[in-house]
């Protein structure tokens, strides 16, 4: 079972629609968690941290549940500029050391 | 003002060749990193150094050799090249201790091996 697991997707949603994806992971010692958006041919860029009481960037929620051990990334209102692969990333309990999903792709289409 | 740069941008080469790429930050991160995105574009880390010393090296080949001048220098030398190597590497650089966690990622370096 990989750490890190992710519907690779894509999804397609219109413009303006709300979509909804997870992520599960499979070390209950994990601490930190993240959502790093990647763009096609490009680096990885943070998108938000997460948090134990979910948090908000405008249009993007994250939410995380430790009983289950997954998190999730909501975008509304879709823009076609939110086209991209979504990574879940989690950070172990000891070090820096960042551990990648494969990816979600999203695709907005108008 | 490129916060992570890398060197080259893409690479061609042969089997059996010896190359490196080249990783430079000047956000003042005392750790950097390298990554090896595949063909399955999944992201996996290789080695990461702070302060110039080696603090994560994971399931990788002799073959790759890391290297740290400085805090803000980390080379990747690959010997013997194999089809397999072909990939995207990414250097990424972060503040260990930092509440964020966030790393910065260099542009890539998309390497094929022929």
């Amino acid at each position: 079972r990989k750490e890190v697991e992710q519907d690779p997707g894509p999804f397609n949603v219109p413009e303006g629609a709300t979509v909804a994806f997870n992520c599960t992971y499979s070390n209950s010692a994990s601490q930190s968690f993240f959502w790093y958006r990647q763009d096609c041919r490009k680096e990885p860029k943070l998108l938000m941290s997460v948090y134990s009481s979910g948090n908000e960037d405008g249009r993007f929620t994250a939410q995380l549940n430790r009983a289950s051990q997954y998190i999730s990334l909501l975008i509304r209102d879709s823009k076609l500029s939110d086209s991209a692969t979504y990574l879940c990333v989690v950070n172990k309990a000891a070090g820096n050391k960042l551990t990648f999903g494969g990816g979600t792709r999203v695709l907005v289409k108008p | 003002d490129t916060a992570v740069s890398q060197t080259p941008k893409y690479l061609v080469t042969q089997m059996g060749n010896d190359k490196s790429i080249k990783c430079e930050q000047n956000l003042g991160h005392d750790t950097m990193y390298w990554y090896k995105q595949d063909s399955k574009k999944f992201l996996k880390i290789m080695f990461s150094y702070n302060n110039k010393e080696l603090i994560i090296n994971e399931t990788v080949p002799n073959r790759f050799s890391p290297k740290s001048p400085d805090k803000a220098h980390l080379n990747l030398h690959i010997n013997s090249l194999e089809l397999g190597d072909s990939a995207v590497y990414f250097c990424a650089s972060s503040q260990v201790g930092a509440a964020s966690y966030e790393q910065y990622f260099g542009p890539g370096t998309r390497l094929t091996v022929t």
